[in-house]
């Protein structure tokens, strides 16, 4: 079985430039999550779907960081436009849904290190 | 509000000696709890976890921990360690009720020493 999928896996630009992250949850995986994970941190959420709906974004800060789970599969998140303190690791996660997504554990992606210069 | 406490940046122990990494959490209701392993440049993996039943949680890789009410806890534990081991972890926590966050302490630094 495959795991949850992510590109690219590092991005190096310049402050205000545009981003962004891909991800593919496991097959059949109704719930996506995406991370922030600060260096000598843990992931801090920043956006869960449930299919394409997106029903918790309370710590995306929204003035610049976007997601999309069109089709309630794969997901996009972007950062625009990206500042120095935005360097980190960005985790995307998934999870069945419904009753069984409230007991199972969330699989990670490898993330993708983003460093703003 | 749930919170998560890894109270140990890093712990180092001699390859064959039993290891404890420490968590303690708090959570409004019932707790779900939850340990994952980082190995450099990769995501997080999932060891074990604690839903509901006996105490004693086994795990992946011979790793096990046990839930404590009382102290409100849930330390990892290993009874011989291996080089292989070392690596990140991370303790987390949410409530038991549905659409609630996962909430990840800062993670552990496990160093095991041949």
């Amino acid at each position: 079985e495959a795991g949850v999928v992510q590109s690219p896996r590092y991005k190096i630009i310049e402050k205000k430039q545009p981003v962004a992250f891909w991800c593919n949850p496991i097959s059949g995986h109704n719930t996506l999550y995406w991370y922030l994970q600060n260096l000598g941190q843990g992931p801090e959420l920043l956006i869960r779907y449930e299919n394409e709906e997106a029903v918790d974004d309370s710590q995306l800060p929204k003035d610049r960081f976007s997601a999309e789970r069109l089709k309630g599969v794969d997901s996009t998140l972007k950062i625009q436009p990206a500042e120095l303190g935005d360097s980190a690791v960005y985790l995307c996660a998934s999870s069945p849904g419904g009753l069984a997504g409230t007991y199972n554990e969330q699989f990670f992606g490898p993330g993708t290190r983003l460093t703003v210069l | 509000a749930q919170s998560v406490a890894q109270p140990e940046d890093q712990v180092n122990v001699a390859e064959g000696n039993p290891l404890t990494v420490k968590c303690t959490y708090s959570v409004s209701g019932n707790p779900y709890l939850f340990w994952y392993v980082q190995y450099p440049n990769r995501g997080l993996q999932f060891l074990l976890k604690y839903i509901t039943g006996d105490n004693l949680v086994k795990g992946s890789y011979g790793f096990e921990a046990e839930f404590n009410k009382s102290q409100t806890s849930f330390h990892l534990k290993k009874p011989s360690a291996l080089v292989s081991d070392s690596a990140l972890y991370f303790c987390a926590v949410r409530e038991s009720q549905a659409g609630t966050a996962l909430i990840f302490g800062k993670g552990t630094t496990l160093s095991v020493s041949s």
